[in-house]
């Protein structure tokens, strides 16, 4: 799978927006986006997927660079249950679609 | 729905002990994974099943460690021996027949510490 490149930690205040970058410069053209966020002492948890377009749900919303090889990830109002640690995955076109983590970035929110 | 389910929570084993892992994925889902976190680090694949089939297990330990999925639902995984160095969460999820893009959900995971 490509691999991404993600900042180590991120500070935000609560109720502010935060944006979370992810460089991706060996992306193919069939690989999907993905981000999952990790809580502490929980499990990975889905946040938001794409391929070339823009994408929101209720959690999030996901920017992605017209040429693909940077995305980010956005918070509109972060919560200090959003403190977490934010893994960017590029999901393989062929085979056996497995999620390959790297190690993420802490986000720590600030009351 | 319900989630993926894991059990158990918490196990302290000494080294050279056995110790297995149970995971019951979310109804329906064929695809069955088992990750290993080591603290610090990101979730790191170590088998995949596809029903009960076995889709990729190229970074399991296979000298230690060992995994089944029977009739395609509950899967466990083994570890025997134990060693210092397998003190990890370990991690299953489960996902729907392969589609590009669905969510995987993750079970809380099985905190092992081998002392």
């Amino acid at each position: 799978d490509a691999k991404t490149t993600q900042p180590n930690s991120m500070e935000s205040n609560e109720e502010e927006p935060v944006h979370l970058p992810c460089n991706h410069s060996t992306i193919s053209g069939t690989d999907y986006i993905h981000w999952y966020r990790q809580l502490p002492s929980q499990g990975p948890e889905y946040v938001i997927h794409g391929l070339t377009s823009n994408v929101n749900n209720r959690m999030a919303s996901l920017a992605i660079a017209e040429d693909r090889k940077s995305s980010t990830l956005i918070l509109h109002r972060a919560t200090l249950r959003d403190a977490a640690v934010y893994y960017c995955i590029l999901m393989s076109g062929a085979g056996s679609y497995q999620l390959t983590f790297g190690k993420g970035t802490k986000l720590s929110v600030i009351p | 729905e319900a989630g993926v389910a894991q059990s158990p929570r918490y196990k302290i084993i000494e080294k050279r002990q056995s110790v297995a892992f149970w995971c019951n994925p979310i109804s329906g889902h064929a695809t069955l994974y088992w990750y290993q976190q080591i603290l610090g680090q990101g979730p790191k694949l170590l088998i995949q099943f596809q029903n009960n089939g076995v889709v990729d297990d190229s970074q399991l330990p296979k000298d230690r460690f060992s995994a089944e999925r029977l009739k395609g639902v509950d899967s466990t995984l083994k570890i025997q021996p134990a060693k210092l160095e397998d003190s990890a969460v370990y991690l299953c999820a489960s996902s729907h027949i392969i589609k590009r893009g669905y969510g995987y959900t993750f079970g809380s995971g099985t905190r092992l510490t081998v002392v």
